[in-house]
């Protein structure tokens, strides 16, 4: 099946700091990525759609300046947390739906990224 | 909107044995896709079956099937022969096919027994 690749899959970072994640698709154009926040045994919390080559579109109560996105191709989104605080701590998947003919809109996930701040 | 419920946060099954993890729905979609994925300890989401609501036939995918009850709003999941490498967090997801965001259920933690 489809694969999407997130990287780095684990980051510690000093409080203040930036952080950048990358998802990418490996083997399908993906106009549309979704990142995800998901807390210790709790469901995925959609943050956010990426949407190539335009704005991307938040869930209400996430901060666009916090969570910077960019889908800069068709294959690669990033999530930027920027000037990270403890309480960013969480752990952060993207995914990517192949919408090619015959695929039945799957949604194929990375493997997630801890992001530890200190 | 849509919402999906699951029922049951935690739930054990004996290796070889068979377990039912339940899933309900609400929306005003007609067309939609319903999945199961499975999240190990290793957190990597991974999917498991996935039904068209316009299909009758329940999907089924080696040892898992489901029953789905579009009148009812229901879309159980089946896992027979249990094995230990099924132990794992598995989240029930609706998508429109008018839309493009999935909708999670809250998940229900299997922990398979040996």
């Amino acid at each position: 099946g489809a694969v999407v690749s997130q990287h780095p899959s684990w980051v510690i970072c000093k409080s203040g700091t930036s952080v950048k994640i990358e998802c990418r698709s490996l083997d399908f154009q993906a106009t549309t990525m979704f990142w995800y926040r998901q807390f210790p045994k709790q469901s995925l919390m959609l943050m956010a759609t990426s949407n190539e080559g335009s704005k991307a579109t938040y869930e209400q109560g996430v901060e666009k300046d916090k969570f910077l996105i960019n889908h800069a191709s068709l294959t690669l989104s990033t999530l930027t947390v920027t000037s990270a605080h403890p309480e960013d701590s969480s752990f952060y998947i993207c995914s990517a739906r192949d919408m090619g003919p015959g695929v039945g809109n799957i949604q194929y996930f990375g493997a997630g990224t801890r992001l530890s701040v200190l | 909107a849509q919402t999906v419920t699951q029922s049951q946060p935690e739930m054990s099954v004996q290796e070889a044995e068979t377990v039912t993890l339940s899933c309900t729905y609400d929306t005003s979609e007609s067309n939609y896709y319903l999945f199961w994925y499975k999240q190990p300890p290793s957190r990597q989401m991974i999917l498991v079956i996935r039904q068209e609501a316009y299909k009758q036939q329940n999907a089924t995918e080696n040892r898992f099937s489901v029953n789905f009850q579009k009148a009812a709003k229901s879309f159980s999941l089946k896992i027979s022969d249990s094995q230990l490498g099924d132990t794992a967090m598995y989240f029930c997801a609706f998508l429109p096919n008018t839309g493009n965001q999935f909708y999670f259920g809250t998940g229900t933690s299997l922990t398979v027994i040996p």
